[in-house]
């Protein structure tokens, strides 16, 4: 059974740090890899998408990583803000399971 | 273009009572996903639909859920006879084909059951 993990389950940085945030899963025959955020009271928000055949995506200020081999996946934030606050989460295969996430606090 | 939307964005209901929640995908998009999360958890699973059909409902709890998408394009999520642990958020969301296709998710509906 696919689980994921979320690594730390929360983490509060000043403004204008870069910051890798972790995610590792136990079964490596996945179809896809996504980063969501999530803010408070709201859906979902897809940050990167990537395919199993992939290592890396990036846009803008983010770029994930996919090592499918060891099962884990990082999301590296450069240079902080404090719009970035939220709970990123991310979730693997075709049906999605997710990460219990990891709440961002970015202080100004 | 327009995203997802999700109907009601909060239902408040009794113990017992039956609810429908309404979703509606992305136009064009052909699978469409509901989850349920609730407070502090990422979200779970409930079932996966391709066209009109539940490719699968592995995810639903037990027989008091049932999904129906009868067109191909708006679902909607019943629950009868409904429990406080029922209580979450619900999610929607839809993909342009398969499961390899990145995921819009709607914003939720919000489900108390008192």
């Amino acid at each position: 059974k696919q689980e994921v993990t979320q690594i730390p389950a929360a983490l509060s940085v000043p403004e204008g740090e870069n910051l890798v945030l972790n995610c590792s899963f136990t079964d490596s025959a996945i179809y896809n890899l996504q980063w969501f955020r999530q803010d408070p009271g709201k859906g979902l928000t897809s940050l990167l998408l990537i395919q199993s055949s992939q290592r890396e995506q990036t846009s803008g200020r983010l770029n994930a990583s996919l090592d499918k081999s060891s099962g884990r996946s990082t999301l590296y934030i450069a240079a902080s803000q404090p719009g970035d606050s939220a709970t990123y989460l991310c979730a693997v295969r075709g049906k999605l399971i997710f990460g219990q996430g990891t709440e961002l606090s970015v202080k100004p | 273009g327009a995203g997802v939307s999700q109907t009601p964005s909060n239902k408040v209901t009794e113990k017992g009572k039956y609810v429908e929640l309404r979703c509606d995908p992305i136009s064009g998009h052909t699978a469409l996903y509901w989850y349920r999360q609730s407070l502090g958890q990422g979200p779970e699973f409930l079932i996966y639909f391709q066209g009109t059909g539940a490719a699968d409902d592995s995810g639903l709890p037990n027989d008091r859920f049932f999904a129906v998408r009868p067109e191909g394009s708006v679902s909607t999520l019943k629950i009868q006879r409904t429990e406080r642990g029922d209580s979450a958020v619900y999610l929607c969301a839809s993909s342009l084909t398969g499961r390899g296709n990145e995921q819009f998710f709607g914003p939720g509906t919000r489900l108390t059951v008192l």
